[in-house]
């Protein structure tokens, strides 16, 4: 069964590079089928999407942080990253990492979630 | 930017049926999927491609889509089904979006 386990700092200062990484168990980041990606929660609010990657290194950003955004594979690993630079109190949130299934048409669903990291954006 | 409203919140009696809907424009052309959140929790997937049930959900979950609503439906609530939904589609761009979320409280 696929898990998905993240880390990182839990604190970051504000201007600086959020860092998180998701481990993955009970499968392998170069599946052909598989993407990867993040989500986020900022307390009490709702979901929003971060990004998706796929496996061979293909990503695909929310418009609203891709000039902030990169997310990579590290296939020696079995893990993938999330790096979200110059960041705000607004950037504060549970990060989840997930796993999206994609079929033929596009359409995509969010299916395993990590347990989720909370990251504080403060000095 | 493109959004899906949900309502805040949805009572319902233990036994009873609730009803959780998502409006958004692009609805017609694009599949929904539902999420369920319970307090500390990471959402949980209960429906997808509308009204598809993933394994291990609970037949009384059940999903229908009419134009630009989607609507969740919880046949025979139960006390464990109290928890936030969340609905999730695409734009036209092909950016993931959820829902505004819907708190569920069984009486």
């Amino acid at each position: 069964q696929l898990q998905l386990q993240e880390s990182g700092p839990g604190l970051v200062k504000p201007s600086e590079t959020l860092s998180l990484t998701c481990a993955v168990s009970g499968g392998s980041v170069t599946s052909p089928s598989y993407y990867w990606g993040w989500i986020r929660q900022p307390p009490g609010k709702g979901l929003e999407w971060i990004g998706n990657i796929y496996y061979s290194g293909g990503t695909y950003y929310n418009p609203s942080l891709k000039s902030r955004l990169t997310i990579s594979v590290d296939t020696s690993k079995n893990q993938f990253s999330l790096k979200l630079n110059s960041v705000t109190a607004a950037d504060t949130a549970v990060y989840y990492c997930v796993r999206p299934a994609v079929d033929r048409s596009g359409s995509c669903w969010f299916d395993p979630w990590g347990q989720g990291t909370l990251v504080t954006v403060s000095s | 930017s493109y959004e899906l409203t949900q309502p805040p919140s949805v009572s319902v009696s233990p036994g009873q049926t609730a009803r959780i809907t998502c409006s958004g424009d692009a609805l017609p052309k694009q599949y929904a999927y539902w999420y369920q959140q319970k307090p500390g929790q990471a959402p949980v997937l209960v429906i997808y491609k509308d009204s598809e049930r993933p394994s291990g959900i609970p037949e009384r979950f059940s999903g229908s889509s009419s134009g630009t609503t989607v609507t969740l439906t919880i046949s025979g609530v139960q006390a464990e089904d109290e928890a936030d939904y969340y609905c999730q589609s695409a734009d036209s761009s092909g950016t993931f979006v959820f829902g505004t979320g819907t708190k569920v409280t069984v009486l």
